[in-house]
């Protein structure tokens, strides 16, 4: 059974930086591209970005509104995700999801607080 | 970046109605839709990949149809577990980017 659990949100400062983590289980890892999808409080889904798989050099794409601030990385020796988030503004609370897009599978999502 | 507007955002409807979403794309995305299903609390749910292919396990009265620019989610017949939020996504190019959502209420 495919399971995604997402770890590592919290409260932080504007300015501050934050990494989420995404254990991946239930598929092989290396073989999959991975995305992270956020949703701000009350509002509706916005992709953050995502990793293509090791065939595909562990690429990355970004949405514009996190590109140069977001950095996704993982490790498929620990089957983990990453999303390094640095420079983070108040625009940036929301609950942060991983997904897999070729399993269709999506975590619960871990919530992070960017506030004073 | 491809923008999607969803239609409508929000809509009333009574168990056993037939209920219509729809997206568009701002350009031509081919068949790269998906539909997903988001209830208060859950993490998004996907129902449609590939503009018409139903998803393991998502009931029949789910459809998809449409390619190029528009899109279609249609429920045949609403079930009182079908009222949520629905988004769809386009994964044609990057930065991938979801319609604004409908939700869909008990009238």
């Amino acid at each position: 059974e495919v399971q995604l659990v997402e770890s590592g949100g919290g409260l932080v400062q504007p300015g501050g930086s934050l990494r989420l983590s995404c254990a991946a289980s239930g598929f092989i890892f290396s073989d999959h591209y991975m995305d992270w999808v956020r949703q701000a409080p009350g509002e509706g889904l916005e992709w953050v970005g995502r990793i293509r798989n090791k065939a595909h050099s562990y690429t990355t794409e970004y949405a514009a509104s996190v590109k140069g601030r977001f950095t996704i990385s993982g490790d498929d020796s620990k089957n983990l995700l990453y999303l390094q988030m640095n420079n983070l503004k108040t625009e940036d609370t929301a609950l942060y999801y991983c997904a897999s897009p070729e399993t269709h599978h999506w975590g619960q999502g871990t919530l992070v607080t960017v506030s004073s | 970046a491809i923008q999607m507007t969803q239609s409508p955002s929000s809509l009333s409807a009574s168990v056993g109605d037939r209920v219509t979403i729809t997206c568009r794309a701002s350009q031509g995305i081919r068949n790269d839709l998906g539909w997903y299903q988001q209830k208060p609390g859950k993490a998004p749910k996907l129902l449609i990949y590939a503009a018409s292919s139903l998803q393991n396990g998502v009931p029949s009265r789910f459809s998809g149809s449409g390619s190029g620019t528009d899109f279609t989610l249609t429920i045949s017949s609403l079930q009182p577990e079908d009222f949520a939020t629905y988004f769809c996504l386009q994964g044609n190019s990057y930065p991938l980017t979801f319609g604004q959502g409908t939700k869909v209420e008990i009238k």
